[in-house]
């Protein structure tokens, strides 16, 4: 398997344009992971989805940032209108099942300027 | 707000010394994991503990679960600069899901 995927790996865009990540989780695994990584703040949960389903959005930071899921196979995570202060890494990582070892995607890093 | 405490937050060390990096919580967790990230990638897992007390050894990476299961520790035996970069340590509590809890990392840097 190729492990988790994502795109793009680098984004750089200016503030107030719409940002979309994208994530192809390993194939068989239930559980969907979006996380930011800062020097501040460490690696925050954002969202995590159990097949296909959202199950705790509570760090989704605010109504600007999105995800979806339409398939086991892959899923978005949205920023409209981004922000100089959503610069970060944003990573996707998949599950077996819930509490299993998490598998980590290269991360996207975004800058918005 | 659950949270896992790690220390030290920084370490930098010669080639050959021994450390420890430690993970504490308030909370008991069902399973803590330890994973390590270098520049550039996304975290790998190094171990899962489960029970209390227990101890896994990964050739020179020492980890213990603690009789509570609320903390834990990672110890490395003469260091070496492959061993360089950011350790974390992450959580599940019972009533979570799948949702693990990360600790804000050790930043290990071992120099020639």
């Amino acid at each position: 398997d190729a492990g988790v995927i994502q795109s793009p790996r680098h984004e750089v865009t200016e503030m107030g344009q719409e940002v979309t990540l994208r994530c192809k989780p390993i194939s068989g695994h239930d559980y969907l992971f979006w996380y930011r990584q800062t020097m501040m703040r460490g690696l925050e949960l954002l969202i995590y989805f159990n097949n296909n389903v959202p199950i705790d959005d509570s760090g989704m930071p605010e109504d600007r940032f999105s995800a979806k899921m339409p398939n086991a196979s892959f899923s978005t995570l949205k920023i409209q209108p981004s922000e100089p202060r959503d610069s970060a890494v944003y990573f996707c990582a998949s599950s077996f099942e819930g509490g299993s070892e998490q598998y980590f995607g290269p991360g996207t890093r975004l800058t918005v300027t | 707000t659950q949270l896992l405490e790690q220390s030290p937050q920084f370490l930098s060390i010669q080639e050959g010394e021994n450390l420890t990096v430690y993970c504490n919580s308030s909370s008991v967790f069902s399973s803590l994991q330890w994973y390590r990230q270098e520049p550039g990638e996304g975290p790998v897992l190094l171990v899962t503990v489960v029970t209390g007390g227990e101890v896994k050894k990964l050739k020179r990476l020492t980890f213990q679960f603690g009789d509570a299961r609320k903390d834990s520790s990672l110890h490395i035996t003469a260091a070496q600069p492959g061993d360089t970069g950011l350790y974390l340590c992450a959580g599940l509590t019972y009533n979570q899901g799948g949702k693990l809890i990360f600790g804000q990392g050790t930043e290990l840097s071992v120099k020639p």
